[in-house]
């Protein structure tokens, strides 16, 4: 088993639909839990980035984690064209002030038709 | 400012030939990480630096693979008598841990095709 499972899809949507991604994972030490996009042969960049459990909103994305059950997702509202790309989530247990290698997803391409 | 610079955006080589990757992290940050991404594969996390402490290699497949880094800066991934199963895109990424953050930017790859 992967310590991050995710689906890879893709993801076909209509504009303006909510989109939901989701990640598990085995590790119970990670406790830093980031989404990132990743558009065509194109570097990732940093969507979201919460510690432990809880929500976090940032415009149309929301990001949940689920300590207890070993789950993570992303929710993008209002949908757009420009949304479409690859998103990884990734984790790791850095510790205060240190660094730690980034675990990922194997990444989920996703469309927003217009 | 300058992001996460990688060179050469694409190589072609020759099954067997050594090929040398570079990455110039953003100025400032103390801790580079290279990662692999292969086709359907998620990001597999190859070698890490910190500053002078020694570097993470637990991720590099074999011994045909090793990095640098240079006076805490610029950083090169060499592999050695390249295989088909090298290809990939070559991803670096920098990070400053400033507040306790491990915030990694990537650069764009580096797109290795062994023929």
């Amino acid at each position: 088993q992967k310590e991050v499972e995710q689906d890879p899809g893709p993801l076909s949507v209509p504009e303006g639909a909510i989109v939901s991604l989701n990640c598990t994972y085995s590790n119970s030490a990670f406790q830093y839990f980031m989404w990132y996009r990743q558009y065509s042969r194109k570097g990732p960049e940093l969507l979201m980035y919460t510690y432990s459990s809880g929500n976090k909103e940032d415009g149309r994305f929301t990001a949940q984690v689920d300590k207890s059950s070993k789950y993570i997702s992303l929710f993008i509202r209002d949908s757009q064209p420009s949304d479409s790309a690859t998103y990884l989530c990734a984790m790791n247990n850095s510790p205060q002030g240190g660094s730690e290698k980034l675990v990922f997803g194997k990444g989920m391409k996703l469309t927003v038709n217009p | 400012g300058a992001g996460v610079s990688q060179s050469p955006s694409n190589k072609v080589t020759e099954k067997g030939k050594d090929v040398e990757l570079r990455c110039d992290p953003i100025s400032g940050h103390t801790a580079l990480y290279w990662y692999r991404q292969s086709l359907g594969q998620g990001l597999e996390f190859l070698i890490y630096f910190q500053g002078n402490s020694a570097p993470d290699k637990s991720g590099l497949p074999s011994d045909r693979f090793s990095a640098e880094r240079t006076g805490g800066s610029v950083s090169t991934l060499t592999i050695q008598r390249t295989q088909q199963e090298d290809s990939a895109v070559y991803l670096c990424a920098s990070s400053s841990l400033a507040g306790g953050r491990d915030e990694q930017y990537f650069g764009p790859g580096t797109r290795l095709t062994v023929t």
